[in-house]
């Protein structure tokens, strides 16, 4: 059962990345699942979730720029993220959820945001 | 600002015990279950504690949890050098349809 995240990258302000997060040994349409980030040297940052019916939820700060969906065809998680401004600088992670907790954490995708 | 509150470090010699406090509202903490996440330096955050107290296989029972009203609290007994790490509470915010984190706790094995 793993996560394994790609797609990050360097990109200048007002840019776009999509990161991808493709899941092995389990069905990833069955879980809710969510983006969590970490800037260098700081905490943890939730970014965004999609429910099993397909609701999704996003912090303020990205409403409206970012976008997550999923692909159940390919067990895949995406994350669209537009109008990229410098404080989204941070190691993005694909996170299961499982009895109420994020019990299976991706490697992490890093993106930078920099001129 | 972290909607959680967490004490930024705590610390304590090898064999002690410490507790990290986890201060929240009625809307995240006093409503929703709290997890405890453990990050060693370099890797992918690890689920501790999930649903207040229930401890997810492996985990030793050194590691424990609870929660009381708007508070929760993650304890280690038998502190050991490679519990080095920080520290993050979780918990569903319903107010603001979002997960809150606490800001995290480094512990350092003194």
């Amino acid at each position: 059962v793993q996560l394994e995240e790609s797609g990050g990258g360097l990109v200048q302000p007002g840019g776009s990345l999509r990161l991808s997060c493709e899941a092995s040994g389990f069905t990833l349409s069955n879980h809710d699942m969510h983006w969590i980030r970490q800037p260098t040297g700081k905490g943890l940052e939730w970014v965004s979730a999609i429910g099993i019916g397909g609701e999704t939820y996003y912090v303020g700060s990205v409403k409206g720029r970012f976008t997550i969906s999923r692909e159940n065809a390919g067990n895949s998680l995406f994350l669209q993220m537009n109008s990229l401004r410098a404080g989204d600088t941070a190691v993005y992670y694909c996170v299961r959820v499982y009895s109420n907790s994020f019990d299976i954490w991706g490697q992490g995708t890093k993106v930078t945001v920099s001129p | 600002q972290s909607v959680l509150t967490q004490p930024p470090s705590v610390s304590a010699a090898p064999g002690q015990r410490v507790t990290i406090s986890c201060s929240g509202s009625s809307s995240n903490v006093g409503r929703n279950y709290v997890s405890w996440y453990q990050q060693l330096p370099g890797t992918a955050p690890k689920v501790l504690i999930y649903e207040n107290n229930k401890r997810p296989l492996g985990i030793p029972d050194r590691f424990s949890g609870s929660k009381s009203g708007t508070s929760a609290t993650l304890g280690i007994t038998g502190l050991q050098t490679g519990d080095e790490a920080d520290y993050y509470c979780a918990a569903w915010d319903s107010s603001l349809s979002a997960v809150a984190f606490g800001g995290g706790t480094k512990v350092t094995v003194l």
